[in-house]
């Protein structure tokens, strides 16, 4: 059975570009969350998704950053703009209508130049 | 807010001893906690959970302890193997629904 997917895993790009990050989550999982990483750190909330209510969008730290979710599937993050700050591990996590446990990918390596 | 940058806790056990890694949490309100284990390049691996209504829980090798007295969550590992090096999170669920609210990390090494 397959997990949470997300691509790519490293993205490396310059600063001032946009740049979109991807996410699959566990088949028949409703609730979708995006979380950022930083170095040596735990994880910060970003945004949630469940089913069709409007997303918990508290944890986005600027208008820079948006989520959408297609359904009950795909999730792309996009970042506008980026700054050297946004360097980070993002990653998603789904669950079963809102329960937990939330299931983790791996993340994908965000590197701002 | 939130805490430190690089210089994580950190505990060095011998393989076979057991190991305790500790947390203190922040929101009387949290319901439900949660330990992860995340390895290097890889995402958070579910451990163990437990609701506030219960003070212990055990699974496979790992115990939870709560304390809602003084907020203090504690995951402990039986018979610790090399490959229980990782680093541990703990994770509360606080009034929003759906949302965890991470601990800073603890970095578990365990020394054949």
């Amino acid at each position: 059975g397959a997990g949470v997917s997300q691509s790519p895993s490293n993205k490396v790009t310059e600063k001032g570009k946009d740049v979109e990050l991807r996410c699959d989550p566990i088949s028949g999982h409703t609730a979708l969350y995006w979380y950022r990483q930083r170095l040596g750190q735990g994880l910060e909330f970003l945004i949630y998704f469940q089913g069709n209510s409007a997303p918990d969008k508290s944890g986005l730290p600027s208008d820079r950053f948006s989520a959408e979710r297609t359904g009950e599937s795909v999730s792309t993050l996009t970042i506008q703009r980026t700054q050297q700050e946004d360097s980070a591990v993002y990653l998603c996590a789904s669950s079963l209508e809102g329960f937990q446990p939330q299931h983790f990918g791996d993340g994908t390596r965000l590197s701002i130049l | 807010g939130e805490s430190v940058g690089l210089h994580l806790p950190t505990l060095s056990v011998q393989e076979g001893d057991n190991s305790i890694i500790n947390c203190a949490y922040s929101n009387s309100a949290s319901d439900y906690f949660i330990w992860y284990k995340q390895e290097s390049g890889k995402g958070p691996q579910f451990i163990i959970d437990i609701r506030s209504n219960m003070d212990k829980r055990q699974g496979q090798r790992v115990t939870v302890l709560l304390n809602k007295t003084v907020k203090h969550l504690s995951l402990q590992i039986a018979a610790t193997q090399p490959g229980d090096s990782a680093v541990y999170f703990c994770a509360e669920k606080g009034t929003s629904y759906g949302k965890l609210t991470f601990g800073q990390g603890t970095i578990l090494t365990v020394h054949p």
